[in-house]
């Protein structure tokens, strides 16, 4: 049973087009997080949802939207693709913001 | 595939105790090998990394070293204080064309004073 999952694992789009990517927890965590893992392997936090409620929203363009239909579900919309989108984004959830938090496996969104 | 495990946790420790979080991975290739912390309420930072066999990566008084012939990235803190206490996650990555990162489950850890 897989606690949170992502689809796609890959993604491979061109420039200018909108996507989305899924994340989906088992766990009954109210607190979902999306992560983005730059080329150094350094984390950034993007947002970060309880209860459906956005808390965390740091400096991202706005091209990028959560949006949070249930506890169980973060999905990340992105809205015309640029080059430097190209990462892999971790969808993460836990019980609150003091608990670990536990991770997907990752989406490798390619903008060619 | 690759993998990472990590110790189970909860930790509790006294201030100025001396810390050991232990990692071991099993990776196809060369891994580059990663300690995450997340402090209350925040989001996950890279705490230190190292590259290659017997490399230490350190920072903020913790170190760890890539032992190859024990597949292990044990962290250590030889003083921790209560600021320490945070949930740790030990990460891989193998670089072919810039794999993603994978993670441990975590370690709670909580210092008393």
């Amino acid at each position: 049973d897989t606690a949170v999952s992502q689809t796609p694992k890959y993604l491979v789009t061109q420039m200018g087009n909108d996507k989305s990517i899924k994340c989906e927890q088992n766990l009954g965590h109210d607190t979902m997080y999306w992560y983005k893992q730059d080329s150094k392997k350094f984390l950034k936090i993007m947002f970060s949802y309880n209860n459906k409620e956005l808390i965390i929203n740091e400096t991202v363009p706005n091209r990028f939207s959560p949006k949070s239909p249930d506890k169980a579900h973060l999905n990340l919309h992105i809205n015309s693709l640029e080059l430097g989108d190209s990462a892999v984004y971790f969808c993460a959830s836990s019980q609150g913001m003091e608990q670990k938090a536990f991770f997907g496996q990752g989406t490798r969104l390619t903008v060619v | 595939g690759n993998s990472v495990t990590q110790m189970e946790g909860p930790v509790t420790l006294s201030e100025e105790a001396f810390l050991t979080i232990n990692c071991t991975y099993t990776a196809t290739g060369y891994p580059s090998l990663f300690w995450y912390v997340q402090y209350p309420g925040e989001g996950l930072q890279l705490l230190l990394k190292a590259t290659k066999a017997d490399d230490k990566g350190s920072n903020k008084g913790f170190e760890a070293t890539y032992r190859k012939e024990t597949t292990s990235f044990h962290l250590e803190k030889g003083s921790v204080q209560v600021s320490d206490s945070a949930v740790y996650f030990c990460a891989l990555s193998v670089d072919f064309g810039n794999e993603k990162l994978t993670f441990g489950t975590g370690t709670r850890l909580t210092i008393i004073p």
